[in-house]
This record gives C-alpha cells, sequence and structure tokens, in this order.
C-alpha cells in the first residue's frame, strides 16, 4: 500500500522567512496530493493540492510542486506570519474514486517566530 | 456550503457506556470517512463508506461500530472502550462525482474515556 514519508518533523522560522516541507510517496498510482493545515484544537483543513498532471501550483503565498518521476511534493510558504503556526500534513491518493484511501504523512509542526 | 458537521463536540464515557458520535454533511458526497487521531499524529483511518455501503475497514476493533443511514448521515457507535480510545474523531466526506477530490473534515469529537 501507499506510505508517505515527510520531513521535517519540526520547524522554526523567522517571521518573513520561507518554509519548505517535503514529501514522498511510494505509489505511483497515486494521483493526488493535498496539503492540510491543522491548528491546535481543530480540525484539518484543506490548504492547497496538487493533481498528478499539474507540477506546480500556485495560491498566494503557498506553492506546491510535484516530481512524479521521483514521486516527491513539496509545499512552499513565503513570507511566513506567526498565523501560520500549525502541524501542516501532506497525503497522497488515488483521487477520482469513491474506494480510496487518503493516506497522510506524519506531519511538520511549523513554528514562527515574531 | 462545505461544512461537515459532527456532534457532540466532547464526550466523556466509561469503559461500560454506550454512547453514539454523529456526523452530517449536505454537499451530496457519497463518501464519508471516519478517523482517530491521537494528539500531534495524523489522522488514521477507521472506515469508508461509498454510497451507503462499508467499503474500507482498517481492522477496527468491534468495539467501534459505524452505520451509515443515508447519504447525509454517518455515525459511530461506541460501546465498552478502552482508556486508549481517547482521541479526537474526525468524520470527513468527499466527492465522487465529477473529477471531484476533495476531502472535507468536520470540527470533531473530543471523546475522553475514563
Amino acid at each position: 500500500g501507499e506510505n508517505v514519508e515527510q520531513h521535517p518533523s519540526t520547524l522554526s522560522v523567522q517571521e518573513g522567512d520561507s518554509a519548505v516541507i517535503k514529501c514522498t510517496y511510494s505509489d505511483s498510482a497515486s494521483n493526488y496530493f493535498p496539503w492540510y493545515k491543522q491548528e491546535l484544537g481543530k480540525r484539518p483543513q484543506l490548504i492547497i493540492d496538487i493533481r498528478s498532471n499539474v507540477g506546480e501550483k500556485k495560491d498566494q503565498r503557498i506553492a506546491v510542486t510535484l516530481n512524479k518521476t521521483a514521486k516527491h511534493f513539496s509545499l512552499h510558504i513565503t513570507e511566513t506570519q506567526p498565523e501560520d503556526s500549525a502541524v501542516y500534513f501532506c497525503a497522497a491518493s488515488k483521487g477520482g474514486t469513491s474506494y480510496d484511501k487518503v493516506i497522510f504523512g506524519p506531519g511538520t509542526s511549523l513554528s514562527v517566530i515574531p | 456550503d462545505t461544512e461537515v458537521t459532527q456532534t457532540p463536540k466532547h464526550l466523556v464515557m466509561g469503559m461500560t457506556n454506550k454512547k453514539s458520535l454523529k456526523c452530517e454533511q449536505h454537499m451530496g458526497h457519497r463518501a464519508m470517512y471516519w478517523y482517530k487521531q491521537k494528539a500531534k499524529k495524523p489522522p488514521e483511518l477507521m472506515f469508508v463508506y461509498s454510497y451507503e455501503k462499508l467499503s474500507i475497514n482498517e481492522s477496527v476493533p468491534s468495539r467501534f461500530s459505524p452505520e451509515c443511514p443515508n447519504s447525509s448521515l454517518l455515525n459511530l457507535h461506541l460501546h465498552a472502550l478502552q482508556p486508549e480510545d481517547s482521541a479526537l474523531y474526525l468524520c470527513a466526506s468527499r466527492g465522487t462525482s465529477g473529477g471531484s477530490y476533495e476531502q472535507y473534515f468536520g470540527p470533531g469529537t473530543r471523546l475522553t474515556v475514563t
């Protein structure tokens, strides 16, 4: 089955700097890669996603890149702000079918220091 | 409306109690999920329902019993739980048509087993 690895497990950056979180997946059939942000005590919130037919996607300060050949994808957050502090989970799935699982990486705890 | 609702928000139960968690969505999604999440860990898949039928059971102990009465509702019946079952229980839903891939989470039920 699918296995998703995520690095680093913790990340601390100064406000205004960039943050990068990297994930790798094992199942070449996976075609959908969402990123979730989870603040303490709250639900995971989808912040950006990418499908396997796209190499890069950007939404304001957040961008995701995908390298299908190497089976890795990354989250880039620019101009970080204290409210970006949270746990971030990457995930992989075979999207588009009703039975597929969403496999999560172990998470990255991001701290943005004011 | 991209909202998934869950009740109750908090639940404290003894090991001999029987209780139920409820989840509801009105997005027309036909896939619904139960996850268990421990602190600072990723959501751990328990069950998947697709078109009101149980499609995935991740070897969950029988003290957890899911039920999908209709396409909008998902229940999780709890009986004879153990203290290690204390966790955040998350419900999620996902579209199954039109190339929909996104999974939306409810706010969760914080369960404490005493």
